[in-house]
């Protein structure tokens, strides 16, 4: 139980065009969702927190204009990388916790590797 | 959330005990430990959570002294699959995120 699914699990773009990136929760409701960001050999770095029915909190340092984010459903969050630059290249990870199923664990999705060019 | 600290990188051998160890010296009353693994290019995964005492399931054991302030991951008889990163983090009651430290790269030799 507690599956997260994401997507695309790679995708490479065009410098200044946007991408979007889907999270869905298969077999839970997430209210709250978390979106992670990793760099090659580096550690994952939280970039914002995804709130059903409301706006996302942000981490201090991540554009919220740059990386849309909502949260419209409890099985669906989705996040935009907007104008997309070579710098925005990296892995982006999304979770969740289903603490009836998990109790404390978190689930994560696959990944997404995004590469602009 | 309780900052943890993990040593950077361990080496060992295929069929050998790994004891990994993690401090969390400001570990809230209810907050739970957990444990979880990452492959390159993967998102991490689920390994084990624990309380207080000792924690088994199919893949680990987990120990935690009666301070809390601490734990250990146990990985019996490690193979090369086991090569991986694996990151001990602080889970409170509330959900919020999980905050990652540097983790500990585990390299498993035959």
């Amino acid at each position: 139980g507690a599956v997260v699914s994401q997507h695309p699990s790679r995708v490479i773009c065009k410098s200044g065009t946007s991408v979007k990136i889907e999270c869905r929760s298969l077999d839970f409701q997430a209210t709250t969702m978390f979106w992670y960001r990793q760099f090659p050999k580096q550690s994952l770095m939280l970039m914002a927190t995804s709130n059903e029915g409301s706006k996302a909190t942000y981490e201090q340092g991540v554009e919220k204009d740059k990386f849309l984010i909502n949260h419209a459903s409890l099985t669906l969050s989705t996040l935009t990388v907007t104008s997309a630059h070579p710098e925005d290249s990296s892995f982006y990870i999304c979770s969740a916790r289903d603490l009836p199923t998990m109790g404390y664990g978190y689930t994560f999705g696959s990944g997404t590797r995004l590469t602009v060019v | 959330l309780a900052k943890t600290t993990q040593p950077i990188s361990m080496d060992s051998y295929e069929g050998q005990e790994v004891n990994i160890t993690c401090s969390h010296n400001n570990i809230a009353t209810n907050d739970y430990i957990t444990w979880y693994q990452q492959f390159p290019s993967q998102g991490p995964r689920f390994i084990i959570q624990g309380y207080k005492t000792k924690v088994t399931n199919e893949v680990a054991s987990l120990f935690i002294p009666a301070d809390r302030k601490s734990s250990t991951l146990s990985l019996p008889r490690v193979s090369l699959s086991d090569t991986a990163v694996y990151y001990c983090l602080v889970a409170n009651q509330a959900g919020t995120a999980l905050i990652f430290g540097k983790g500990t790269t585990l390299s498993v030799s035959s």
